[in-house]
């Protein structure tokens, strides 16, 4: 198993460009979640999925959009990326349990900067 | 939301027992608690997850009292690599149960 990856590893944007950040697991989780972590900071929750085509917000939605198609992956886009918006990204997947989410597993992290 | 508390750092040797406590007053009645571990450049790593009482695996133990209102990660004879941010989680049930948030994390510092 390769677990979660995340493409790219290093991305540098300019202000006003479009991208999309790609998540894909191994596993046959349910859940997959997107968080990001500024410098210094906790990790904010962006968007999650609880299964193929149900998406729903985190707590730092803004400027963000992802779809889950499959179960494998849950792509984030950058729909006009601001400098705000430089961070390192997580992509994470779980099982979903009946009582909440139990062990999370996280990708390596893609790291965007925006000029 | 079910925020959580967490001391923002803690030095140790190596050696010593380590105790890291969060507080999480506004737990839901169906949250589980979940310990995550992060080194510098990398996602962060699942420790431990509990429920109530006492939770031990091979790297960690997790107490949790009768109120659920804090709960307290314990690692054992520390070493130097386990120098890193820890992380306390509580479901929030407003998504039923999916709505995950990290708060600001415990740096641990081990020394020699």
């Amino acid at each position: 198993n390769a677990g979660v990856t995340q493409t790219p590893k290093f991305q540098v944007l300019k202000t006003g460009q479009s991208m999309t950040l790609q998540c894909a697991q191994d596993m046959n989780h349910e859940y997959m979640s997107w968080y990001r972590q500024d410098p210094g900071m906790g990790l904010r929750l962006i968007h999650y999925s609880v299964g193929a085509g149900i998406t729903d917000q985190g707590e730092v939605p803004n400027g963000y959009n992802v779809s889950r198609s499959t179960t494998e992956d849950f792509p984030l886009r950058l729909l006009s990326a601001a400098p705000s918006q430089t961070s390192v990204y997580f992509c994470a997947s779980s099982y979903r349990r009946l009582a909440g989410v139990r062990e999370q597993f996280f990708g390596p992290g893609t790291r965007l900067t925006v000029l | 939301l079910a925020k959580t508390t967490q001391p923002i750092s803690m030095d140790s040797y190596e050696g010593q027992e380590v105790n890291i406590t969060c507080s999480h007053n506004n737990i839901a009645t169906n949250d589980y608690i979940t310990w995550y571990q992060q080194f510098p450049s990398q996602g962060p790593r699942f420790i431990i997850q509990g429920y109530k009482t006492k939770v031990t695996n091979e790297v960690a133990s997790l107490f949790i009292p009768a109120d659920r209102k804090s709960s307290t990660l314990s690692l054992p004879r520390v070493s130097l690599s386990d120098t890193a941010v820890y992380y306390c989680l509580v479901g929030d049930m407003q998504g039923g149960g999916n709505k995950l948030t990290f708060g600001t994390g415990t740096q641990l510092k081990v020394e020699l």
